[in-house]
């Protein structure tokens, strides 16, 4: 039972550039949420896509869009990249769109992304 | 706003020391809570969970308890090992969110 996947699984890019991270969830799993860590911190949720629909997106600015395909994978795009963009991004898994209280969502190793 | 407080780290300990790493959280509403575990190079792992107060969620040898007059969700583990080193992170979601609220994260380090 494959768990979730992401690539790559480092990545450098300059300033300005534009990235585009990939995600493929748990077997069974419909809903994708995209997390960022930076270095030393918690993880900071950035959006989360159900049924191919942006459904819920955190305190990120609009240089972050994503998008879901029918199979369930999901893209996660940075434009215009500043040193700040920095960290690990995670991607997370989980079933349906009843809340998380009993579905808990399962993560990816994460793609490093390093800004210089 | 929801947010979530661990004790700082690093945290250092003996092999079959006791561990206690402390949660707090506000949050409006009746939150679940969860401990996920990150070890070196990984994702998350989801560790324990409680859903409602005086649930104790355990997993491992590791327990909490949901503890809603002191809003806390502090992990314990009696005897720890060399291979519990790793980053923990306690967390919370709202009824009906969608989206985990972190907080920054305890590194455990246990030297055998």
């Amino acid at each position: 039972d494959a768990g979730v996947t992401q690539s790559p699984t480092h990545l450098i890019k300059t300033r300005g550039q534009q990235v585009t991270l990939r995600c493929s969830p748990k077997s069974g799993h419909d809903t994708v949420s995209w997390y960022q860590q930076a270095l030393g911190q918690g993880p900071q949720f950035i959006f989360q896509y159900y049924e191919e629909e942006e459904r819920q997106r955190g305190n990120f600015p609009d240089r972050f869009s994503g998008h879901q395909f029918p199979n369930y994978s999901s893209e996660l795009n940075v434009n215009a990249l500043l040193l700040g963009d920095s960290a690990l991004y995670l991607c997370a898994s989980s079933l349906g769109f009843a809340g998380l209280r009993h579905q808990p969502q399962h993560f990816g190793d994460g793609t490093r992304l390093s800004i210089l | 706003g929801n947010s979530v407080t661990q004790m700082e780290g690093p945290v250092t300990l003996s092999e079959e020391a006791f561990l206690t790493i402390n949660c707090t959280y506000t949050a409006t509403g009746y939150p679940s809570l969860f401990w996920y575990v990150q070890y070196p190079g990984e994702g998350l792992q989801l560790l324990l969970k409680a859903t409602k107060a005086d649930d104790k969620g355990s997993n491992k040898g590791f327990e909490a308890t949901y503890r809603k007059e002191t809003t806390s969700f502090h992990l314990e583990k009696g005897s720890v090992q060399v291979s519990d080193s790793a980053v923990y992170f306690c967390a919370l979601v709202i009824q009906g969110a969608q989206k985990l609220v972190f907080g920054q994260g305890t590194r455990l380090t246990i030297n055998p």
